[in-house]
């Protein structure tokens, strides 16, 4: 079975600063999508970005972008210049790239942002 | 455009009586859909998933259902609510590989 693990309940920057939340995953696929999802306080769970497995190029949303290592099974969120918009809870995603598009969500990280 | 609609935003109800959660999406046709549950300070969990009409995959045992009785109406459902039922339930739709969350319905069980 997939797993999602996000090691980091709780993490914190400076504002305009840059943080980094980790996410590590189990899979035996080797075809799949990994997501990160914002839950900021209203609880609406919002896309931030997403990577297809085949890809070796990290996707980049603004100043949102990951680290796909995909040996080591492995896919970071870094955010850059942090805003204090940016706190929430963030969850990382997988999913397989055939049939139902189930995802398999981590445990999320609270980010909080100092002014 | 696409919007997805859940309702109520928020209910409480007593142990021991029904529920009946409902998750509307415009803008699209034949979705995916997705009920999900995150418990206080948790992840989402899938409760269930739905392809088509009439079409309900369960993904954990529970005292819940769920309908799909027409194509963009996807229903959550109890007859008999108990304590640990209390969470936040998320409503989401499929599209190009990416699923959309709708507001969410807090529940709390008394």
């Amino acid at each position: 079975a997939q797993t999602v693990t996000q090691s980091q309940p709780e993490m914190s920057v400076q504002e305009a600063e840059t943080v980094t939340l980790s996410c590590t995953y189990d899979t035996s696929e080797s075809d799949y999508y990994l997501f990160w999802y914002k839950q900021p306080p209203s609880r609406q769970m919002i896309l931030v970005i997403r990577q297809e497995a085949y890809k070796q190029q990290n996707a980049t949303e603004n100043r949102f972008s990951v680290n796909f290592q995909k040996a080591a099974k492995s896919f970071s969120l870094k955010i850059s210049d942090s805003q204090l918009g940016d706190a929430a809870m963030y969850f990382c995603a997988y999913r397989i790239n055939f049939g139902n598009e189930k995802l398999t969500f981590g445990t999320g990280t609270r980010l909080t942002i100092i002014p | 455009s696409q919007t997805i609609h859940q309702w109520p935003a928020t209910l409480v109800q007593p142990v021991g009586s029904p529920l009946s959660l409902e998750c509307t999406v415009e803008g699209t046709s034949n979705p995916n859909l997705y009920w999900y549950r995150q418990a206080a300070g948790r992840g989402l969990q899938l409760l269930f998933y739905s392809v088509g009409i009439g079409q309900i995959s369960s993904e954990v045992p529970q005292n819940l259902s769920a309908s799909r009785p027409q194509d963009r109406q996807f229903i959550l459902s109890s007859k008999k609510l108990l304590l640990s039922d209390s969470g936040f339930y998320l409503c989401a739709w499929s599209e190009g590989g990416e699923q959309y969350f709708g507001p969410g319905t807090r529940l709390t069980v008394t």
